[in-house]
């Protein structure tokens, strides 16, 4: 079975661009979850989805950060206007209701330059 | 918010070595996760524990409730058990909240 894949794996953008990553979850995993790891620390949460239901988004740095999950499945996390801090290791995990496990995706790696 | 402080940060031993990476929390939790994350960012869950001990292979994790610590222990360790060990806190609707890691080098 396959595990989590995000897309892209790598991205580049310049300083104010817009940014859209992907995460597909495992099949069946309710929970999903957004992570950002800076370099050289652990990751921070950003935000949890229970189905399209975007239940805690109290992690998000700033309003420029914007994440959906229309259809309960797919979820992308979006950043307008990037700036050079937002450069990080952006991780998104996903787990089957009640239960604690989570399964990482590989992360997409963001630099803003 | 809980705190989640993990040592050494960085730790560099040879083949065969004994190693223990311990983690410390500071508010009482549901489960406890080690994680390992090798470069290029894929992290793979190793252990959740909520209680007592747990081992796999060459790998052991303890927790003490009471003392809000836990401890990762490898044992033989090998060049390829070389990565960043995570301890995380927490789960289910709030999440994880992780520690910086400890990242392990096993010298040949």
């Amino acid at each position: 079975g396959a595990g989590v894949s995000q897309s892209p794996r790598y991205k580049v953008a310049k300083r104010g661009q817009d940014v859209a990553l992907r995460c597909d979850p495992i099949s069946g995993h309710v929970s999903l979850f957004w992570y950002q790891q800076a370099l050289g620390q652990g990751p921070e949460f950003l935000t949890y989805f229970q189905n399209e239901a975007q239940l805690d988004k109290s992690g998000l740095p700033s309003d420029r950060f914007f994440a959906e999950r229309p259809e309960g499945s797919v979820s992308t996390l979006k950043i307008q206007r990037t700036q050079q801090e937002d450069s990080a290791v952006y991780l998104c995990a996903s787990s089957l209701p009640a239960t604690y496990e989570q399964y990482f995706g590989p992360g997409t790696r963001l630099t803003v330059t | 918010k809980n705190e989640v402080e993990q040592s050494p940060q960085n730790l560099t031993a040879q083949e065969g070595e004994f190693i223990t990476i311990n983690c410390s929390y500071s508010v009482g939790i549901s489960a406890l996760h080690w994680l390992q994350q090798h470069p290029g960012g894929g992290i793979v869950s190793l252990f959740m524990l909520s209680s007592g001990k747990k081992k796999h292979g060459r790998l052991i994790a303890t927790i003490n409730i009471q003392e809000k610590h836990s401890s990762l222990h490898i044992t033989a360790s090998h060049p390829r058990d070389s990565a960043v060990y995570i301890c995380a806190v927490g789960g289910g609707a709030d999440g994880l909240t992780f520690g910086k890691g400890t990242h392990l080098i096993i010298q040949p």
